[in-house]
């Protein structure tokens, strides 16, 4: 099972409407976790870090849940530009401050 | 935020040639960066920690001999692809951690295709 697993997408959602992406975890003593966002050639840049009590900022909300080991972003109200590949990343079992990257959900949103 | 500096951003060269990437934090101290790779469609891929002042780690899979990494200063962490192939070609990646906590801050990454 890897480390960090999200489901590929692609979500192809209209302007102005809600998405939601999880993401699962299997290392139970990680601490941090993080959302990035990945345009097409270019490199990711953090979107939000989740810690426990979750995070929101603007239409962005992040979630954790580690009973069930998964986080989770939502994206509210939709904009042409939020099209991107999503990226969760949590802490490698392997420790040393590596973090792990889940394949990535592509997200494109339409008029 | 951290500014981590990749160079170059893109770079073609021929079969069989070595191909250097640096990775520089501008504005903190990277006692570890981290080298990913990335084919088109695919995840990024971790392939080594690079450690200052001491040997880089490599994970599975990933040859050393072949992938050699130079961690000399607190700023800057180095990727020298030798012998390069075309199937080397990809999207590699450095990041380093952030000041506050394990959070990675990534360079601009560099295209290397290999003709």
């Amino acid at each position: 099972r890897k480390e960090v697993e999200q489901d590929p997408g692609p979500f192809n959602v209209p302007e102005g409407a809600t998405v939601a992406f999880n993401c699962t975890y299997s290392n139970s003593a990680s601490q941090s976790f993080f959302w990035y966002r990945q345009d097409c050639r270019k490199e990711p840049k953090l979107l939000m870090s989740v810690y426990s009590s979750g995070n929101e900022d603007g239409r962005f909300t992040a979630q954790l849940n580690r009973a069930s080991q998964y986080i989770s972003l939502l994206i509210r109200d939709s904009k042409l530009s939020d099209s991107a590949t999503y990226l969760c990343a949590g802490e490698s079992s392997g420790g040393y401050n590596k973090l792990i990257f889940g394949a990535g959900t592509r997200l494109a949103v339409h008029p | 935020g951290a500014v981590v500096s990749q160079h170059p951003s893109w770079v073609i060269c021929k079969s069989g040639t070595s191909v250097k990437i640096e990775c520089r934090s501008l504005d903190f101290q990277a006692t570890t960066m981290f080298w990913y790779r990335q084919f088109p469609k695919q995840s990024l891929m971790l392939m080594a920690t690079s450690n200052e002042g001491s040997k880089a780690t490599y994970e599975q899979g990933v040859e050393k001999d072949k992938f050699l990494i130079n961690h000399a200063s607190l700023t800057l962490s180095t990727l020298t692809v030798t012998s390069a192939h075309p199937e080397d070609s990809s999207f590699y990646i450095c990041s380093a951690d952030g000041r506050q906590g394990y959070e990675a801050f990534f360079g601009q990454g560099t295209r290397l295709t290999v003709v």
